[in-house]
């Protein structure tokens, strides 16, 4: 079935770095953008990141813009978001997500991963 | 940039209609994405391009989207239902995906 698994996540200390990783598995992974998404505590949903079928076309949010890229291996199957300059409010659950689009004027997300916890703590 | 607004909280009795909101300037322009997301699990799709189901999303969930409003409707709602719902659009201006705050409904 058409799935993504998120793993890499764990405890960091503030200014430390951490890179996350996402396997595809169900679907033709190159035909497709891939995103992450992340949830601080009780909070909801942030878009973080997302990054075009071949890679060429990165979309970030401006707030992350210079700590956090997203990357792509497609013979692997596998997407990445490198954290770097983490700060406490970047405690989150990191999701992936199979970012369909209808000609690429529209996108949204589906399936997501299980989720993976960073905590930014000292 | 863009907002999407949404209420707090939707309360519903069972086999009854919840209706959960959103709000944006001139939304119906844009194409509207819906997610349904229970505690402690990561959200689904339920509801994309303003009216399409993915599959396996029953016929009870559907949705709206003209002028400064799109609506989730879920019919018959099931104690099942009660979860956390956000809408989601993509801002082509900006090039940024945009999520409203979520809705909690509370099947009473």
């Amino acid at each position: 079935q058409v799935q993504v698994v998120e793993s890499g996540g764990g405890l960091v200390k503030p200014g430390g770095s951490l890179r996350l990783s996402c396997t595809a598995s169900g679907f033709a992974f190159g035909d497709y953008y891939m995103s992450w998404i992340r949830q601080a505590p009780g909070k909801g949903l942030e878009w973080v990141a997302s990054i075009s079928s071949s890679g060429n076309i990165l979309y970030d949010a401006d707030s992350l813009r210079g700590r956090f890229t997203v990357s792509r291996d497609n013979a692997k199957n596998s997407v990445y978001l490198q954290m770097s300059s983490l700060r406490a409010e970047d405690t989150a659950v990191y999701y992936c997500a199979r970012t369909p689009s209808i000609a690429a004027k529209t996108f949204w997300f589906d399936p997501w991963g299980q989720g993976t916890l960073v905590t930014v703590s000292s | 940039s863009y907002v999407l607004t949404q209420p707090p909280s939707v309360s519903v009795a069972p086999g009854q209609t919840a209706s959960i909101t959103c709000g944006g300037n001139n939304i119906g322009s844009k194409s509207l994405h819906w997610y349904q997301q229970k505690p402690g699990q990561a959200p689904v799709l339920v509801v994309y391009d303003d009216s399409d189901r993915p599959s396996g999303i029953p016929d009870r969930f559907s949705g709206t989207n003209s002028g400064d409003t799109a609506t989730l409707i879920i019919r018959r709602v099931e104690a099942g239902d009660e979860a956390d719902y956000y809408c989601q659009v993509w801002d082509s201006s900006r090039d940024h995906h945009v999520f409203g705050p979520g809705t909690k409904v509370t099947v009473l």
